[in-house]
């Protein structure tokens, strides 16, 4: 069956230190992966999207970087976290065509003080 | 640049009323129009897909429309109850997902 793992659920860091938020995507090949922001009381803003392997768009100027090492993985990282950064972070896969329905993870929240 | 917008932002209605949420896109070259449920510090379930070449799907009380020409969407739900309470969010994929800021709805018992 298809599935989408995210980890953590949450997650509390202090200013400036770093982050690593996983995706993983079992039952399908070469999905695009997609990194979604909700800041509080916002919508959800796409960051990054992947086509494949080393293969990622940026949507925004941001504090923030993806990467897909392997064809289920995707990693949204940070060097040195801002304040702003605070939100909950969505990633989801679909595979491009009609009747292909995006799945998303439980989604990670990250609180920055 | 694919935009995707929800009106109205917010709705209040009291319990039992029909209504219909909205959602327009300003590009129609997309693949699949999405109608999402978010409750307060939760992910997203899936309510209903509608293909591009599909005008409408239906599932229990919830019934969304598509019209891909003028660029639109409605959500439908029929008989409101406190518990149909959440953000109700749009997404359309061409070649990638794009949402709405969502509706905020609350349905008053």
């Amino acid at each position: 069956s298809q599935t989408i793992h995210q980890w953590p659920a949450t997650l509390v860091q202090p200013v400036g230190s770093p982050l690593s938020l996983e995706c993983t995507v079992e039952g399908t090949s070469n999905p695009n992966l997609y990194w979604y922001r909700q800041a509080a009381g916002r919508g959800l803003q796409l960051l990054f999207y992947s086509i494949g392997i080393d293969q990622i768009s940026s949507e925004v100027p941001q504090n923030l970087s993806a990467s897909r090492p392997q064809d289920r993985q995707f990693i949204l990282s940070s060097k040195k976290l801002l304040l702003s950064d605070s939100g909950f972070y969505l990633c989801a896969w679909s595979v491009p065509g009609q009747g292909a329905r995006a799945f998303f993870g439980q989604g990670t929240r990250l609180t920055v003080v | 640049k694919q935009e995707v917008t929800q009106i109205p932002a917010a709705l209040s209605v009291p319990e039992g009323e029909n209504l219909v949420l909205n959602c327009s896109f300003t590009d129609s070259a997309i693949y699949n129009l999405q109608w999402f449920r978010q409750d307060p510090g939760k992910g997203l379930t899936s309510l209903l897909l509608i293909q591009s070449s599909q005008r409408e799907q239906t599932s229990g009380r919830l019934n969304a429309s598509l019209d891909k020409s003028s660029g639109r969407s409605t959500l439908y739900i029929a008989a409101s109850q406190p518990g149909d309470s959440a953000t109700y969010l749009c997404a359309v994929e061409g070649d990638k997902i794009i949402f709405g800021k969502g509706t905020r709805l609350h349905i008053l018992p």
